[in-house]
C-alpha cells in the first residue's frame, strides 16, 4: 500500500506557483520521498526527489518537514503543459540487491488554468 | 524521450489469447520494472528483474509471467487473457539497486482484450 496521502485534485492559475503537500506520516530514516507526474497516460515523468534536505532543479523545488512527516512540492510558475497527476511516493532504499520499486497511490491531479 | 522503449505500442486482442510486451532498458540500466494502469486500480507493480533475475513481485497474477534476457531487454507474457486485462502496461529501468536512483518510464502499450 501507498504510504502517502495527498488531495485528489487542486486548480491552479497559470503563472503562478503551485504548492503540492504530501503527508507521509509513517515514513522510517531509510526511505526518500520522490515525486512523478503523468501526463494523460503517458508514462509517469520524475520531477524531483530528497532525503532530509530540500532540493530544487530545474523543474520544481521539494521541501521537506523537520521531523520529514510531510513534503511539499512547488512548482515556480505554472503553465497548462503541468497539467498532470502528481504522485508523491516513499521509496525504500534498495539493500543487497532487493527493494527500490515505486509504489504509487492516487496522487493529485493538478489543472493549471488560464 | 525517457530511453526506455516499449513495443508495441497499441494491442488489441481476444480473449483467451496470451501476448508479449517488450520493454528495452535505458542504456546501461540493469533493473527493469513493469507496471499495470488500469482504471479503478491506478498505477500498480507488478514484478522487478535485476540484471536477468527475478528480485521483487507484486501484484502479478498468474497468468502473467515476465523475464530479462543476457541483453538487458525484458518481456511480460500476459495469458488466457481476461477483459479485466485490458489495461496500460508501462515499463520503467533504473541503474539498479542505488540509494537514491531514479526510475525512468517507457511510454507503454496499451492493450484492448475484446
Amino acid at each position: 500500500d501507498a504510504k502517502t496521502t495527498q488531495p485528489p485534485s487542486m486548480d491552479c492559475a497559470e503563472g503562478r506557483a503551485a504548492n503540492l503537500p504530501c503527508n507521509h506520516s509513517t515514513i522510517s530514516g531509510n526511505e526518500y520521498v520522490y515525486w512523478y507526474r503523468q501526463i494523460h497516460s503517458q508514462g509517469p515523468q520524475y520531477i524531483i526527489h530528497g532525503l532530509k534536505n530540500n532540493e530544487t532543479n530545474e523543474m520544481a523545488s521539494l521541501i521537506i518537514t523537520e521531523d520529514r512527516k510531510s513534503s511539499t512540492l512547488i512548482l515556480p510558475h505554472a503553465t497548462l503543459r503541468d497539467t498532470a497527476v502528481y504522485y508523491c511516493i516513499v521509496r525504500e532504499i534498495p539493500f543487497y540487491n532487493q527493494g527500490g520499486k515505486l509504489i504509487f497511490g492516487q496522487g493529485t491531479e493538478l489543472s493549471v488554468k488560464p | 524521450d525517457s530511453g526506455v522503449t516499449q513495443t508495441p505500442k497499441h494491442l488489441i486482442t481476444a480473449t483467451g489469447q496470451r501476448v508479449t510486451l517488450r520493454c528495452s532498458p535505458r542504456s546501461g540500466d540493469l533493473s527493469v520494472y513493469w507496471y499495470q494502469q488500469s482504471l479503478d486500480q491506478g498505477l500498480q507493480f507488478l514484478i522487478q528483474y535485476y540484471n536477468g533475475e527475478e528480485r521483487a513481485k507484486g501484484n502479478i497474477l498468474e497468468r502473467f509471467s515476465a523475464q530479462q534476457f543476457p541483453d538487458l531487454h525484458s518481456e511480460l507474457n500476459l495469458s488466457s487473457l481476461e477483459l479485466g486485462d485490458s489495461a496500460l502496461y508501462f515499463c520503467a529501468s533504473s541503474v539498479g539497486f542505488v540509494g537514491d536512483e531514479k526510475l525512468f518510464f517507457g511510454s507503454g502499450t496499451q492493450l484492448s482484450v475484446l
